[in-house]
């Protein structure tokens, strides 16, 4: 069975700082997909960013890039001068791409916290 | 708007009842999601539904059960048989197969058990 671990609970940085948030998972597959999810106090879980297994070039939307350490099964999120806005929980997700419709597998979370 | 609609916010049950949530998406996709949330625990799969008139168990599948006779709804049932309810319920859709294939969540629902 697949697993994702995100080992820090929490994480703080200040704004316009770089922030990385690790996550690491365990498969047996060679075809997934990973996702970083962020979930606001408004609790309305938000797409941040996806990386294809298949792709060796780390994903970048804006301020996040991740970086994906296929062979180490490692899949950090790098926030890039980071805002008040960007204060949230962070999901790592897992979902396997050999059957289309596959449910996600989430890590426990990290809460990150933005201080002026 | 497209999107996913999950009623009601915030839902309280007593001991021995069966609740149900409601889950709608206009998203036209084939694929519904019920997850649960705890403190602490990350999200956890309860029911999936590939295509309507079908539906999987999750993980923690047990004291809840699920129904997908219109592909635009996918109700989730917490019966008494669930001992321990209280937490937030997050329902999700996607178009497998599509270009991204990416989930989409509903707002949530926060069940609590008087």
């Amino acid at each position: 069975a697949q697993t994702v671990t995100q080992s820090q609970p929490e994480m703080s940085v200040q704004e316009a700082e770089t922030v990385t948030l690790s996550c690491t998972y365990d498969t047996s597959e060679s075809d997934y997909y990973l996702f970083w999810y962020k979930q606001p106090p408004s609790r309305q879980m938000i797409l941040v960013i996806r990386q294809e297994a298949y792709k060796q070039q780390n994903a970048t939307e804006n301020r996040f890039s991740v970086n994906f350490q296929k062979a180490a099964k490692s899949f950090s999120l790098k926030i890039s001068d980071s805002q008040l806005g960007d204060a949230a929980m962070y999901f790592c997700a897992y979902r396997s791409g050999y059957q289309a419709g596959t449910a996600l597998i989430f890590g426990k979370g990290t809460t990150l916290s933005v201080s002026s | 708007d497209g999107g996913i609609t999950q009623s009601p916010k915030y839902l309280f049950r007593k001991e021995g009842q069966n609740v149900t949530l409601s889950c709608e998406q206009n998203l036209n996709h084939d694929a519904m999601y019920w997850y649960r949330q705890d403190p602490g625990q990350g999200l956890r799969l309860i029911y999936y539904s590939q295509i309507v008139n079908d539906f999987q168990k999750g993980d923690i599948a047990e004291g809840y059960s699920v129904s997908r006779e219109k592909k635009e709804s996918f109700p989730l049932t917490v019966t008494s048989a669930q001992k321990n309810p209280t937490a937030f319920y997050l329902c999700a859709s996607s178009q497998p197969g599509g270009a991204e294939d990416e989930q989409f969540f509903g707002p949530g629902t926060r069940l609590t058990v008087l």
